[in-house]
Parts: C-alpha cells; sequence; structure tokens
C-alpha cells in the first residue's frame, strides 16, 4: 500500500508570506495526525483529524496556522503569515482507529522562512 | 514534558544485539510502551509497542519488567541501517482516543561496522 504523502518536500519562503503544506494519508485512514520539529527542538504534535473533524488541536501554536481536511481524505496546513519560528520540519502521520497498532508517518516537509 | 528517560546516545557494533534502555517509572495502568525511530531526515517509523508482556515483531523485541517501570528495546542483529534516533513514548492507546504522542530526546545509536 501507498505510504503517507506530504508535499512539497521544502519549502522556502519569506517571512510574511503564506504556505499551504498537503498531507494524504494512507487509503481508509481515518486519524490523520499534523507533528512539527523546530530548530533543536523535540518533535510535538500540533492536531489530530478524525475524518473531516478536528478531534484535537491542543498543539497548533497561534491562529497564523490552519489545518483543513475537507471530505476526510488528504489534509492541507496553511502558514499564514509565516514567521520565522515557522522554520521546521513539518510532519503528517495516519492511523487506523486510535492508532493501537502505530502511526505512519510521512518523510515531511522542510519549512525554511527567511 | 516527555514521561521517559532515555541515555541520549549508544554505540553498538554492526551484527551485534543492541538494546535500548528507558524508564518510565510513572507509567499508569492503562498505558502502553511504544517505541518508534527516526531515521536522518525521514519521519518517524513504528517499530513495537506493548503493556504488560513482552512483545516480538520482524523488527525487535520489547521486554517490559514486571513493575512496568521500565523496558528494553532489542534489535537483535544491528545492521548500518539501525543507526537512527530512538524514541520511548507511553500513551493510552484506546479505540478512538486521541492521538498525541509525547516525543522526548530519544536516544541516538549509532551502529559501527
Amino acid at each position: 500500500e501507498a505510504g503517507v504523502t506530504q508535499f512539497p518536500s521544502h519549502s522556502v519562503i519569506e517571512k510574511g508570506q503564506t504556505v499551504t503544506l498537503r498531507c494524504d494519508p494512507i487509503s481508509g485512514h481515518d486519524n490523520l495526525y499534523w507533528y512539527r520539529r523546530v530548530m533543536g527542538k523535540e518533535i510535538k504534535f500540533l492536531l489530530h483529524f478524525v475524518k473531516e473533524s478536528k478531534q484535537d488541536e491542543s498543539g497548533m501554536p497561534n491562529n497564523r496556522f490552519l489545518a483543513e481536511r475537507t471530505g476526510g481524505t488528504y489534509s492541507t496546513l496553511k502558514v499564514q503569515p509565516a514567521e520565522l519560528e515557522d522554520s521546521g520540519v513539518y510532519f503528517c502521520a495516519s492511523s487506523q482507529g486510535g492508532g493501537l497498532g502505530g502511526y505512519t508517518f510521512g518523510s515531511g516537509t522542510r519549512l525554511t522562512v527567511v | 514534558d516527555a514521561k521517559t528517560t532515555q541515555p541520549p546516545s549508544m554505540d553498538c557494533a554492526e551484527g551485534r544485539a543492541a538494546n535500548l534502555p528507558c524508564n518510565h517509572s510513572t507509567i499508569s495502568g492503562n498505558e502502553y510502551v511504544y517505541w518508534y525511530r527516526q531515521i536522518h531526515s525521514q519521519g518517524p517509523q513504528y517499530i513495537i509497542h506493548g503493556l504488560k508482556n513482552n512483545e516480538t515483531n520482524e523488527m525487535a523485541s520489547l521486554i517490559i519488567t514486571e513493575d512496568r517501570k521500565s523496558s528494553t528495546l532489542i534489535l537483535p542483529h544491528a545492521t548500518l541501517r539501525d543507526t537512527a534516533v530512538y524514541y520511548c513514548i507511553v500513551r493510552v492507546a484506546l479505540r478512538g482516543s486521541q492521538g498525541n504522542l509525547i516525543f522526548g530526546k530519544g536516544t541516538k545509536l549509532s551502529v559501527k561496522p
């Protein structure tokens, strides 16, 4: 089966611009998660979708971040406007059910804000 | 904050067993122990999980102490491709539960020829 796909793999934008990251989960996985690692820090949870609904968005850093999952398939994470501290690697993961058998992560999108 | 403690780094000779320890002294009765790893520039990869019994799959074995306060991940025959950061994570795993994995700093395992 195809894994979790993230696009783009790299993005370099200027401070103040907008960037949209996309995640395609494994087909049939209702649960979709976003995580990120900013420079020198640990991987942190951002939010969790069950189908198209936000189950937990407690990790979203501020209102410059907007995640959507229309139709319960792929998800987008928009950063608007981007700030320097948003630089890092953004990971998406998906799972069946509550993830008892573990999550499958994508390779991530490396975002650099200059 | 992560609820686990791991050594920051370990070395292992290629072909030998790698034993990665993890302390989780505050683990609750309904929390599982999960192990993930992150190979450079890739996303985290699920390895194995367990509640209280020892577990084995094609990648590794997980040994959990009887009091569940610590565990050891065993890679039986480490290869150079096993060089990665290994994360020990405890979490409640219920059907439909929230999916917040708390990653700590992990253990950087270096497998040497």
